[in-house]
């Protein structure tokens, strides 16, 4: 069974620039979530969507945006680079939305960002 | 909002020993807290969870402890080996409004496993 497949895995802009990245969950989960993480802040949750609908919003500003296609793949999009915005972005899937017995969370390799 | 504290940020064992890593969390609402494994390069990979209405789990070498009244958690490591070495994260949700919530970590703990 598939894991979480982020792409692309590594990748660089420039500032101001713009910036999708893509996240395919596991077959049959419908719940996808979004993370930042960096060495000074360490993981941060950004969003989560379950069944197309955004469900909660981590505290990120409007240039950090995502959305969940039916077929429940994600992607996330970050818009007017900057310096700041350089971290790994790592995606989350599991079964459904909510913390009940047997609703796992797992996450996929991460797309590494850099913004030069 | 909820907020969660690891410690140590370092541990250093020799192989064979024990680890322990613990983690108090502020929100007494929160449900859930799994443990995650990073290795470098690699995406959290999770490796144990524990839901508030169980004290203690156990999976072979590792086992998590919860403490509701004191809202702490500790992850116990026994028989450390050197592929143990990687990075652990702590986390905790709430499951606000039958969303998954938001995991909010710890700041993780650098484990290293002298041979």
């Amino acid at each position: 069974k598939a894991g979480v497949t982020q792409t692309p895995r590594y990748l660089i802009k420039t500032r101001g620039q713009q910036v999708t990245l893509s996240c395919s969950p596991i077959s049959g989960h419908r719940s996808v979530s979004w993370y930042q993480q960096t060495p000074g802040q360490g993981l941060q949750f950004l969003f989560e969507y379950f069944s197309e609908t955004q469900r909660n919003k981590g505290n990120f500003p409007g240039r950090f945006s995502g959305r969940q296609f039916s077929n429940s793949r994600s992607e996330m999009n970050v818009s007017t680079l900057e310096l700041g915005d350089s971290a790994l972005y790592l995606c989350a899937s599991s079964l459904q939305s909510g913390t009940y017995s047997g609703n796992t969370i797992y996450f996929g390799e991460g797309s590494w960002l850099t913004v030069v | 909002g909820e907020n969660v504290e690891q410690h140590p940020s370092t541990l250093s064992v020799q192989e064979g020993d024990s680890a322990v890593i613990k983690c108090t969390y502020s929100d007494s609402a929160s449900n859930y807290f799994p443990w995650y494994k990073q290795e470098l390069g690699k995406g959290p990979q999770l490796i144990i969870d524990i839901r508030s209405n169980v004290g203690e789990k156990k999976d072979q070498r590792i086992a998590v402890t919860l403490n509701k009244t004191a809202k702490h958690f500790s992850l116990h490591i026994t028989e450390t080996q050197p592929e143990d070495s990687a990075v652990y994260f702590c986390a905790a949700s709430t499951g606000y409004g039958g969303s998954q919530g938001n995991l909010i970590f710890g700041k993780g703990t650098k484990l290293s496993v002298k041979p």
